[in-house]
């Protein structure tokens, strides 16, 4: 079965700063794969997603993310952290049947 | 992308008695979905709802305590029945994108407190 795995539970990092945030899946085939950011008190909104083609993408808000086929990988990053940034993140991994899988998410601080 | 909404936004509940949420979708979809997403907690899929037939449940997850509807292709409800203070949660439903790749996008949620 699926799965996805994010390994930092909460980050902080330095407005200005670049950012990584990890996350590797569990899955036969090529996956679907997916970051959505969560604000405070807010639904989750689509950042980039992966199913096939060039592995590095990019998606809204000046995030990419990079597909690592060897190393179960799809982490996400950004050049320069804006306060804007903080909310929760989460990975997801998808099958052709449409089920996802949601990672456990990363909470984002962004220091002044 | 789809524009979702769904009410209520939130609701402060009783235990033992039932909330029903609604979402509505701006488009026709076949397929919904509603999760569960508990404090601190990331998503868990409740169940999968198709126009036409009986919801898919997820396990852990029975139609007694969550029964949904789907009555036509832009609307869904989902009840929590008999609700304890562990149902507090944000709830949400989402529906695939009409692209490639499978995406979800997602109402803005439902946040549910039971006392």
């Amino acid at each position: 079965a699926q799965s996805v795995t994010q390994p930092d539970i909460h980050i902080t990092v330095s407005e200005g700063a670049s950012l990584e945030l990890r996350c590797n899946y569990s899955y036969g085939a090529t996956p679907y794969l997916f970051w959505y950011v969560q604000s405070p008190g807010q639904g989750l909104q689509l950042l980039l997603k992966y199913f096939s083609g060039d592995t590095l993408v990019q998606g809204i808000k000046g995030f990419e993310a990079e597909f690592k086929r060897s190393q179960s990988s799809f982490n996400l990053r950004k050049p320069s952290v804006h306060w804007s940034d903080a909310a929760e993140y989460f990975c997801a991994v998808g099958e052709a049947n449409n089920d996802m899988r949601f990672g456990a998410g990363t909470r984002l601080t962004v220091k002044p | 992308s789809a524009v979702i909404s769904q009410k209520p936004s939130r609701d402060i509940c009783q235990r033992g008695t039932s909330l029903t949420i609604q979402c509505q979708v701006d488009s026709q979809v076949t397929m919904m979905f509603w999760y569960r997403q508990q404090p601190g907690q990331s998503l868990t899929l409740i169940a999968t709802a198709n126009q036409g037939s009986e919801a898919t449940y997820e396990s852990g997850f029975v139609i007694d305590k969550f029964p949904i509807s789907r009555p036509n292709l832009t609307f869904s409800t989902l009840t929590v029945s008999n609700m304890s203070p562990e149902d507090s949660s944000i709830y949400l439903c989402s529906v695939v994108g009409r692209g490639t790749g499978y995406e979800q996008y997602f109402g803005p949620g439902t946040r549910l407190t039971v006392t």
